[in-house]
């Protein structure tokens, strides 16, 4: 079975330090992930995938198949990075595995 | 926005009824999803549609029912055997890839189900 994992509900940063929101996954094929962000008031969107090595609104992703992570990175945190975060798996067919979700709080 | 909508953005309930959440897209995808969100629990698929007339249950199937008679819409009928339906339900699309796969996940705004 394909599971998400992302230890952490909440994360509280302030503004210019770095974020690192943490991801892993189980699942026994070739892994296709992705982060997807919702801002307040606003609906669910992609954020970035892993194949496409590309860095969106400053942030990062790699994915570690050794350590089943797919950690999303960025150097210097700003407020409007205030969202909440899903990872997610793409496994058989078109269906997508979600983790629970990091809410990111960026204070200034 | 647009592309993906769903009515009503909320509705409310008494136990016991069916209800019907709307949703249509005019992108022109192929494939249609169903989400449930609830705090804590991030998204949990429900149902998805990946050609017209066939779907396939997802992991939260019990207690809801879907058809796909049109290309642009999926809608989802929440029944009174689901034994907690209040919760923010959640529409996607996707297209086919051109490598194979599917292409990314597009959202509508949501539906808050209230049961009173």
């Amino acid at each position: 079975a394909q599971r998400v994992t992302q230890p952490e509900k909440l994360l509280s940063v302030f503004k210019g330090a770095p974020v690192e929101l943490k991801c892993n996954y189980s699942y026994s094929g070739s892994p296709e992930l992705f982060w997807y962000v919702q801002y307040s008031r606003q609906r669910l969107q992609l954020l970035l995938r892993h194949i496409s090595r590309e860095s969106i609104k400053g942030f990062t992703a790699d994915l570690n198949k050794g350590e089943t992570s797919f950690h999303l990175k960025k150097p210097f945190a700003q407020e409007e990075d205030s969202a909440m975060y899903y990872c997610a798996l793409k496994g058989g067919y078109s269906t997508l595995t979600f983790g629970k979700g990091t809410m990111l709080l960026v204070s200034p | 926005d647009g592309g993906i909508t769903q009515s009503p953005k909320y509705l409310f309930r008494k136990e016991g009824q069916n209800v019907t959440l709307s949703c249509e897209q005019n992108l022109n995808h192929d494939a249609m999803y169903w989400y449930r969100q609830d705090p804590g629990q991030g998204l949990r698929l429900i149902y998805y549609s990946q050609i017209v007339n066939d779907f396939q249950k997802g992991d939260i199937a019990e207690g809801y029912s879907v058809s796909r008679e049109k290309k642009e819409s999926f809608p989802l009928t929440v029944t009174s055997a689901q034994k907690n339906p209040t919760a923010f339900y959640l529409c996607a699309s996707s297209s086919p890839g051109l490598a194979g796969g599917w292409n990314e996940q597009f959202f509508g705004p949501g539906t808050r189900l209230t049961v009173l």
